[in-house]
């Protein structure tokens, strides 16, 4: 069946610091990979998405390109701010009558 | 102006009662789900809703029934409520069912059971 793996947490990060979160997946297919924010006490929200191989999504400074051959969709920014403190989820899902299938969430605390 | 909305945000009730947990979108998606998580943060999809027939039923324990009056809400009824079903639960919706669309989640609901 499908699957993300994601790098466990809690990763804890300086102020201005560089964040790599690693995300792998298996699926029988090509699905779409999604980058979901989960702040403290929120629901989760779209924070990035990439549709197809070698495409690159970002935004609010975080990046993460579809990488086929390795299977990965890794997310980076380049300096965390405290407010960028969450759960962040790596997810798939298939075409068709697919389901978000997530991975099990990494922590991130910046501090000051 | 809330795109998915979500009712009670805490629920706090005994084993054995049944409880129900509301949800509306405002946003004209023709999709809505229902999603678990955990108390280790785990995400898992419970049901899935495409112009009020569902298409997504995953391994749920028949306790647990879902309605859909309309397009625009999914509520999720649960009977006889077992400790094990304390969690956060959260309702979202899509425009559709491709691969590529966004779902948009709720601000979750609290279940809590004693």
């Amino acid at each position: 069946g499908n699957s993300v793996t994601q790098m466990e947490g809690p990763v804890t990060l300086s102020e201005e610091a560089f964040l790599t979160i690693n995300c792998t997946y298996t699926a029988t297919g090509y699905p779409s990979l999604f980058w979901y924010v989960q702040y403290p006490g929120e629901g989760l929200q779209l924070l990035l998405k990439a549709t197809k191989a070698d495409d690159k999504g970002s935004n609010k400074g975080f990046e993460a390109t579809y990488r086929k051959e390795t299977t990965s969709f890794h997310l980076e920014k380049g300096s965390v701010q405290v407010s960028d403190s969450a759960v962040y989820f790596c997810a798939l899902r298939m075409r068709g009558w697919g389901k978000l299938q997530f991975g099990a969430g990494t922590q991130v605390v910046v501090t000051p | 102006d809330t795109a998915v909305s979500q009712t009670p945000k805490y629920l706090v009730t005994q084993m054995g009662n049944d409880k129900s947990i509301k949800c509306e979108q405002n946003l004209g998606h023709d999709t809505m789900y229902w999603y678990k998580q955990d108390s280790k943060k785990f995400l898992k999809i419970m049901f899935s809703y495409n112009n009020k027939e569902l298409i997504i039923n995953e391994t749920v324990p028949n306790r647990f029934s879902p309605k859909s009056p309309d397009k625009a809400h999914l509520n999720l009824h649960i009977n006889s409520l077992e400790l094990g079903d304390s969690a956060v639960y959260f309702c979202a919706s899509s425009q559709g069912t491709s691969g590529g669309d966004e779902q948009y989640f709720g601000p979750g609901t609290r279940l809590t059971v004693t």
